[in-house]
This record gives C-alpha cells, structure tokens and sequence, in this order.
C-alpha cells in the first residue's frame, strides 16, 4: 500500500488506559511527522521527526510519547489522557526537512481519539 | 514569529460565484506557501503550492509580498469545492509547517 496509513481509525479509552497509534509511510521520506487536529483549535504540530531523530516537540504534555523506530514508521503512545485530549490525529511525512524550502506535507487520514 | 492568518472561517458561495479565500502571513525571508485542500470524508491533501505557479482545479493563487498575502482564488465555484481549506507556510529552518486556522468554503447549488 501507498502512502500514508494510520491504525487504528477510531480509537475509544479510559482516561487510565494506555494505547498506542501507529503510523506508516510508503513514500520513502525522511521526516515524519504527528498532528492534531480539533474543531476548536487549528491544527497543531505535535512532533516532528527527521531521519528518525525528533527535531521539534511542540510543548506537548509528557501523556503523549512519540517513537520513531525508523524513517518508515512513527507511533504516539498515550496514557492517562484527559477528555480534551479527544481529536483526529494525523500522521504525514515529507521527503525532506531543514532545507528552509519547505516540502509537501502528505497526510494520513487520521486517528480518531476519544477519551472517556 | 511567523504566522498565517486565515480570517474567514466560514465562505459560503452559489455555484458559478468567483471565490476569493483570504491568507496573510507573517514571514522574515523568501517565503514558500501552500493551499491544502480537505473535502469531507478524505484525507488533507496539497492543493497547491506557490512555487509551482500552477493552476490545480481551476484555482490559482498568487503571493503578494507587498501585501504578505496569498490569496486563493476561482472564478467560478463548482459545488464539489466545498471542503475546508488551510494556507500553510514552512518554517524559516523548514523543520515545521505552519497553518492557518482554516476556511470552511460552501458552495450552494
């Protein structure tokens, strides 16, 4: 499969429990990337990857730990989240960062989180 | 600090109106800006990005930099444009890309 996948799709949990969501790119690009996205706030970057090393945590609270174990795949592990933590969460990659030309950002179709 | 403004959170147009969604942005440097396109039940996707001077369905966008605007436009909506619509610039070390906060475009029959 081509591009970018996300699992699970919908995701519903405790504010207790632990999950992880799991994000795969097909595209061959070097920077990896973990969105959120709510219907109160724009969307919000949350990590950045580039070559497998994080480059940018945005100010994201410590319930929310990204992994990256290699430039194919990324993960957000959540525990003890808070109901306002619910949203779409979205993966995306890019062939390159840090050559302050920008690059086309290419989006999973996202994680829906609820948090109960 | 770099910002992309988006003011309209809502465009409502009839088909075959001209459609004009707004986008300013604050910037030090050259910089490079995109419309991201996501239609209802699809993935966010490029819709087009100012270095390629291109016309993707219909839509063109032209950077002013005396106005630091980016303006997406259309001549004549068609009712499966409606989607929402973000402006979106990299950063100055391109390890991020900021977007504006989005505009829902409705295009009434």
């Amino acid at each position: 499969e081509t591009g970018v996948t996300q699992t699970p799709r919908h995701l519903v949990m405790g504010m207790t429990n632990k999950k992880s969501l799991k994000c795969e790119q097909h595209l061959g690009h070097n920077a990896m990337y973990w969105y959120k996205q709510s219907a109160k706030k724009p969307l919000e970057l949350m990590f950045v990857y580039n070559f497998k090393e994080q480059t940018e945590n945005n100010s994201v609270p410590s319930r929310f730990s990204p992994e990256c174990p290699n430039s194919s795949h990324l993960f957000l592990h959540l525990h003890t989240l808070q109901p306002e933590d619910s949203a779409l969460y979205l993966c995306a990659s890019s062939p390159l960062t840090g050559t302050g030309g920008g690059n086309t950002i290419y989006f999973g179709e996202g994680s829906w989180l609820t948090v109960v | 600090a770099q910002r992309v403004t988006q003011p309209e959170k809502l465009l409502s147009v009839f088909k075959g109106a001209p459609v004009e969604l707004k986008c300013n942005y604050s910037y030090s440097g050259s910089p490079e800006l995109f419309w991201y396109v996501q239609y209802s039940r699809q993935r966010l996707q490029l819709l087009l990005r100012h270095i390629s001077r291109e016309s993707i369905k219909g839509f063109t966008a032209d950077l002013n930099k005396g106005e630091t605007s980016f303006h997406l436009k259309k001549p004549f909506a068609q009712e499966e444009d409606s989607a929402m619509y973000y402006c979106a610039l990299p950063d100055t070390g391109g390890f991020k890309t900021i977007f504006g906060a989005g505009t829902r475009l409705f295009v009434k029959a």
